[in-house]
């Protein structure tokens, strides 16, 4: 199936813990993205990359460190965690950059603080 | 400040009625208008997409409208099924070149039998 996946779906840890989330794309598109879904169901922007460039880069804590290997993933990781950070986190991927292009979300990786 | 804002919060319909979700943005310079569907525990799909100079769009039973003069969107949803129970998320996407979006915070739907 070409998709977007994340893994793991489901995440628990305890604060000051480190944890990765990973992402993975074969839908041959060039950028993918990390979004916040917080509990009122608001999604944020965290980080874009395009070709492993990382362009768009919001207001997130230097605890939150994407890493693309390649155009076709892209990981997220947590250090030092805080009860905040508990959120499902989407990752997504367009071809291209450009507002027009339409993104393609994976399931969602919901991640608990305790 | 770029904002969406949808309404209702939530809505509940019987089976096979209608229903209409509103989308109101204050997003500028704007490029496009997307309508999102999000089923529980599932990420958000594509619905609709429309540029400036749409204003109406068909996806099967999805209809979106778009006034771009008053920066409103609408989604009507007919004849309405079970499985259209989601969050219907209406989302701007700002002319700034890159993938800026701004999301609203969406429409529970949930579709009674």
């Amino acid at each position: 199936d070409t998709a977007v996946s994340q893994t793991p779906k489901y995440l628990v840890t305890q604060m000051g813990n480190d944890k990765s989330i990973k992402c993975e794309q074969n839908l041959g598109h060039d950028t993918m993205y990390w979004y916040k879904q917080d509990s009122k169901k608001f999604l944020k922007i965290m980080f874009s990359y395009n070709n492993k460039e990382l362009i768009i880069n919001e207001t997130v804590p230097n605890r939150f460190s994407p890493k693309s290997p390649d155009k076709a993933h892209l990981n997220l990781h947590i250090n030092s965690l805080e009860l905040g950070d508990s959120a499902v986190y989407f990752c997504a991927s367009s071809l291209g950059r450009s507002g027009a292009n339409v993104l393609t979300f994976g399931a969602g990786s919901r991640l608990t603080v305790l | 400040k770029n904002q969406v804002e949808q309404s209702p919060q939530s809505l509940i319909i019987l089976e096979g009625k209608n229903c209409t979700l509103q989308c109101n943005y204050t997003v500028s310079p704007f490029s496009n208008l997307r309508w999102y569907k999000q089923d529980t525990g599932r990420g958000p799909v594509s619905l609709t997409i429309m540029t400036f100079s749409e204003n109406t769009k068909s996806n099967g039973r999805y209809t979106a409208t778009l006034d771009a003069d008053t920066k409103q969107s609408s989604l009507h949803i007919t004849a309405s099924q079970l499985s259209d129970s989601a969050s219907y998320i209406c989302v701007v996407s700002s002319n700034t070149g890159f993938q800026k979006l701004v999301f609203g915070t969406g429409t529970r739907l949930l579709v009674s039998p």
